[in-house]
């Protein structure tokens, strides 16, 4: 079935640091694929997007690029901030899907001053 | 656009009771969706519907949940006979799904309703 992989955390860095975590999936058809930040206590909010092949998404700093001849859509940060210190998801969500979306297993990033 | 809220945020209710969990989607977003999120996890889905039609149910969704859309605005999530595994955080979405809709597969959600079993 439909799957979405997430590296493992947590993941620690010093601010300004370059972060990557990365995203796989397996899926049928042509989904869209999304990444969503959830800080403690809160739902999640949509950090950025992506709804087709070579697209890149890209919100706050943060840019993911949908690869389908990887299969992936790894989120990528040049400098963190203490603030980005959540959790992020990645998910993928189309038409086979029957519009709901699949999420990764999520990894925590914890930015240290 | 005041978003989805979601009611309660909380809820600690004692094994066998019954609960009822309200979200209010975004107002003119026809498909609304539930899902839960326990500890360390991802969000999984649970149901959907669009308007006030139920299209899907996940094999997650035992016989003890139930959910309603009555007009197509607000839904409710009931679970019966509470067990301590519902413990769980249970999230709603909404959505605009339409024909020419800038993005119809994308998401937005409420803060969530954290449930405790005891």
């Amino acid at each position: 079935g439909d799957s979405v992989t997430q590296m493992e955390g947590p993941v620690t860095l010093s601010e300004e640091a370059f972060l990557t975590i990365n995203c796989t999936y397996t899926a049928t058809g042509y989904p869209s694929l999304f990444w969503y930040v959830q800080y403690p206590g809160e739902g999640l909010q949509l950090l950025l997007k992506a709804t087709k092949a070579d697209d890149k998404g890209s919100n706050k700093g943060f840019e993911a690029t949908y690869r389908k001849e990887t299969t992936s859509f790894h989120l990528e940060k040049g400098s963190v901030q203490v603030s980005d210190s959540a959790v992020y998801f990645c998910a993928l969500s189309g038409y086979n899907q029957g519009g709901k979306l699949i999420f990764g297993q999520g990894t925590e990033l914890s930015v240290k001053p | 656009d005041t978003g989805v809220s979601q009611d309660p945020r909380h809820k600690i209710t004692k094994r066998g009771q019954n609960v009822t969990f309200r979200c209010d989607p975004i107002s003119e977003h026809n498909r609304l969706y539930w899902y839960r999120q326990t500890l360390g996890q991802g969000p999984e889905f649970l149901t959907y519907f669009q308007n006030e039609a139920q299209l899907e149910k996940s094999r997650l969704l035992s016989d003890r949940f139930s959910a309603e859309r009555p007009k197509g605005s607000f839904s409710t999530l009931e679970i019966q006979r509470t067990e301590q595994g519902d413990s769980a955080m249970y999230l709603c979405a909404s959505s605009l799904f339409a024909r020419g809709a800038g993005s119809p597969y994308e998401q937005y959600f409420g803060p969530g309703t954290r449930l405790t079993v005891t």
